[in-house]
């Protein structure tokens, strides 16, 4: 089946414009995570939803941050006031449900680069 | 802050040889995931291992956990050009749901 599909692949923009990151997860499931990774690093966690309610956003850096879930499918990350230093690669992931053991699986990724 | 640390962080070998690469953290954990990165994009998922197991296999990887020590290894034996990439450990707390990277091992095997 269709796997963890993120849109656009790329993302170039000038510093303090806004963006939109997508997220489709794979059907069914209700566990969906963003993670950001800069270059030569690991991941890092920024939100989880579950359903349509984000359960935990800590790892979000500050308030330019948001994402929602409405419908507890797609998501989308908005990043407002961009700065040079959100310049990484923004991972989604979702799960069947969260019994701490069910696998993650991940998108491809979208690159965002701040000019 | 990252919880797990890789080592080594590049590893180069010819095809047809074995790769291990380590991997440590610092809390109590529900379970060790590695995964796999080509090009700096998508994760894909190797294997998991939990707490109460040390040893598991699949296909040509064999993953150990050692809880005691706070590590784990994972062995690629047989490496082909297409194991050509950056391997990530990703631990899950206990009654957590993020999973903490580390830094990763970048592996490149020569034909």
């Amino acid at each position: 089946g269709a796997g963890v599909s993120q849109t656009p692949s790329n993302k170039v923009t000038e510093k303090g414009k806004y963006v939109e990151l997508r997220c489709d997860p794979i059907s069914g499931h209700t566990a969906l995570y963003w993670y950001r990774q800069s270059l030569g690093q690991g991941p890092e966690f920024l939100i989880y939803f579950q359903g349509t309610g984000a359960a935990d956003d800590s790892g979000l850096p500050n308030d330019r941050f948001f994402a929602v879930r409405p419908e507890g499918s797609v998501s989308t990350l908005k990043i407002q006031r961009t700065e040079r230093g959100d310049s990484a690669v923004y991972l989604c992931a979702s799960s069947l449900r969260t019994d701490y053991t069910d696998t993650q699986y991940f998108g491809p990724g979208t690159r965002l680069t701040v000019l | 802050s990252q919880q797990g640390e890789e080592d080594p962080q590049a590893l180069s070998i010819q095809e047809g040889e074995n790769a291990t690469m380590n991997c440590s953290y610092k809390t109590s954990i529900n379970n060790l995931q590695w995964y796999r990165q080509n090009s700096g994009r998508g994760l894909v998922h190797l294997i998991l291992i939990r707490s109460n197991e040390r040893e598991k296999h699949s296909g040509r990887l064999r993953v150990t956990l050692d809880t005691s020590k706070k590590s784990s290894s994972l062995l690629i034996t047989a490496s082909r050009a297409a194991d050509t990439a950056s391997y990530f450990c990703a631990t899950l707390r206990s009654n957590d749901y993020k999973l903490s990277f580390g830094a990763g091992t970048t592996v490149t095997v020569r034909a």
